[in-house]
């Protein structure tokens, strides 16, 4: 079936730049989607880029997307310690409920 | 306009129980879906599900699973004769008619004893 990858955890101190990286075998993804998962809540999505876009732009948050090579990242500038959370990957059709999500990438932001 | 309510927000069930888990859509949304995460795991999709009808049910488990989303109230997910393996947290997530983006519940978490 599809897959989606994301390695577990990142650390980053309050003030850097967090990069939050995800591979995936769907190549008929029309939308990619970036979900946030605090303990105990459900998902806010984020953002999304669309499959013919590179790069997308949204405040403190950038998308980029290498669709040779099946590679999302998702960079947060000036991370604090309110981004710590459970970040998903989430390919996606043109339908947007129905999602593949990866395990997730914790992030942790020490002050 | 609330967001998507899911409730109860715990439940627990002894083995062989049945458990039903509850998801009103927001308000104008006619698309439901449902997902199961597992302890340390992504969501999982089950089954998605417009007014009185089952649109794509690819994710869910053959047998003791069962979803509805009538036409008055909310939509439905029914774990039959659970097993310790059913305990999770199970999303639920409305969108619009042609929307990019679903909204999600908080969630149920379902520990079976």
């Amino acid at each position: 079936g599809e897959d989606v990858e994301q390695s577990l955890f990142l650390s980053v101190r309050e003030g850097d730049s967090s990069v939050i990286n995800c591979t995936y075998t769907d190549s008929s993804s029309t939308y990619l989607y970036w979900y946030k998962q605090e303990p105990g809540a459900g998902l806010q999505l984020l953002t999304y880029i669309f499959s013919n876009m590179d790069m997308k732009q949204d405040q403190r948050l950038t998308v980029l997307l290498n669709k040779k090579d099946k590679h999302l990242s998702l960079r947060i500038a000036d991370t604090q310690t309110g981004d710590s959370a459970i970040y998903f990957c989430a390919p996606g059709g043109n339908q947007g409920g129905k999602l593949i999500f990866g395990q997730g990438t914790e992030l942790s932001v020490k002050p | 306009n609330a967001g998507v309510m899911q409730n109860p927000r715990h439940l627990v069930r002894r083995r062989g129980q049945e458990a039903r888990l509850r998801c009103s859509p927001m308000k104008g949304h006619s698309h439901v879906y449902w997902y199961r995460q597992l302890p340390e795991e992504g969501l999982k999709f089950m089954v998605y599900l417009q007014k009185e009808n089952i649109i794509d049910e690819s994710g869910m488990p053959k047998e003791r699973f069962s979803a509805e989303f009538p036409k008055e109230g909310p939509s439905i997910l029914r774990i039959q004769q659970v097993v310790r393996g059913d305990s999770a947290a199970y999303f639920c997530a409305s969108s619009p008619l042609d929307s990019l983006e679903a909204f999600f519940g908080q969630g149920t978490r379902l520990t079976v004893v």
